[in-house]
This record gives structure tokens, C-alpha cells and sequence, in this order.
């Protein structure tokens, strides 16, 4: 079975550019998540997506918005880029809560210049 | 606000020594995960405790919890090289919605 496809593996941007990330749960997973790793810190949440519903949303500004589709797929876009949104973004995808293991994708790297 | 934190920040260790990591946090918990990452990739589950249970084992892990002191350990015994990488606690909030990260502790084990 596929674990959990994220797209691109890498992407540099301009500030001020738009970027959409991409994720397939793992097959049967309803939730997904997605996580900002800045380098030397730990996964910060941004979103849940459960059964195409926002179910939680982190401290991040307005200009992060996220969307689940009928297939569970899930969509993170980021507009006005800044120097510091360069991150690893990380998809998560869990049969329900996060009470329950979340399996994670290789993220994409973004890198802002 | 920052709900795990553990310590050591960096351990370093030869193969073969058991590897032990401290996890502290700060709210009620329904769980506590463990979950492990290569050198900036994906992270990878490792175990996942209840709040009911007080010590888990799988493979070399044991896991251990202590809801009195808010604190738990991971243990990696019989180290190998493979096992090189950060490990992150994580607890998930009462709604279900969100898993609240340590900072993580970066493993090297040399051979």
C-alpha cells in the first residue's frame, strides 16, 4: 500500500509568489494534517482536515489556507511568500483524531529567496 | 506554546550502549506518541502510549509514562548506526485536532 504522497520533494519561490503543496493520505485515512518544520525545531501544527472540514487550525496568518477534496486529498497554499515561510512542510494522514498514530509524508522542502 | 520538551537536546553514543530520552509536557494528555526523523524527511511513528498505561515496549523501544510528573522516557536499547536521527515526543490536544511537538532530541550513534 502507498503511504502518504506529498508533491513537490522541493520548491524555491520568490517572496511574494503563491505555492500550493500537495498530499494523498494513505488509503482509508480521513484526516489529514499539515505541519511547518522550521530547521532545528519541532513539527508546528497549521491544519486538520477531517471529512473535507476544517477541524483545527494553528497560529499561522490568513495567507496560509488549506482544502480537502472528496478523495481525502488535501491542498496547503501559502500567498505573499516570506523569507520566513521556508520550511519543511509535512502531510499527515491518521484515521480519525489525533489521538490515533498519524503517518507522515516526505515533505516538501520550500525554500523563499 | 511548546507542550513537549525533551532533554537531552543531542546525545551522542556508541553502538551497542542503550540511548535514553526524556519527554516533559505541560497539559492533560489522552496519549503521548513517539515518532522518529532522518535527517530532515519524514517523521515515522515509533509507539504510542495511553494515559492508563505506564510502560510499553516494542522491539528495543520501551516507553515509559508518568502522568504525576507529566514526563516520559524512551528507551533504545543494544544502539545500531541506523538508529542515528532526532526523536520527537508529541501529545495530542483534547480535541483530537492537533499533535503539539517537542523540540526533539538528535541522536548520533557511532559505529
Amino acid at each position: 500500500d502507498a503511504g502518504v504522497t506529498q508533491s513537490p520533494t522541493h520548491l524555491i519561490k520568490t517572496r511574494g509568489q503563491h505555492v500550493t503543496l500537495r498530499c494523498s493520505p494513505i488509503s482509508g485515512h480521513k484526516s489529514v494534517s499539515w505541519y511547518q518544520q522550521v530547521l532545528g525545531q519541532g513539527p508546528q501544527f497549521i491544519f486538520q482536515y477531517y471529512e473535507k472540514e476544517e477541524r483545527g487550525r494553528g497560529n499561522f496568518p490568513d495567507r496560509f489556507s488549506a482544502r480537502q477534496f472528496p478523495n481525502y486529498s488535501s491542498e496547503l497554499n501559502v500567498n505573499a511568500l516570506l523569507l520566513g515561510d521556508s520550511a519543511l512542510y509535512l502531510c499527515a494522514s491518521s484515521q480519525g483524531t489525533a489521538w490515533s498514530a498519524a503517518f507522515f509524508g516526505q515533505g516538501t522542502r520550500l525554500t523563499v529567496v | 506554546s511548546q507542550q513537549g520538551e525533551e532533554d537531552p537536546q543531542a546525545l551522542s553514543i556508541q553502538e551497542g550502549e542503550n540511548a535514553t530520552m526524556n519527554c516533559s509536557y505541560k497539559t492533560s494528555i489522552n496519549n503521548l506518541q513517539w515518532y522518529r526523523q532522518n535527517s530532515g524527511r519524514g517523521l515515522v511513528h515509533l509507539i504510542l502510549i495511553r494515559s492508563n498505561e505506564r510502560e510499553k515496549h516494542s522491539g528495543r523501544l520501551r516507553v515509559t509514562l508518568d502522568t504525576s510528573k507529566k514526563s516520559s522516557s524512551l528507551l533504545i536499547t543494544a544502539s545500531r548506526a541506523a538508529d542515528t536521527a532526532s526523536y520527537f515526543c508529541a501529545t495530542p490536544e483534547t480535541s483530537g485536532s492537533r499533535l503539539t511537538f517537542g523540540e526533539g532530541t538528535q541522536l548520533t550513534v557511532n559505529p
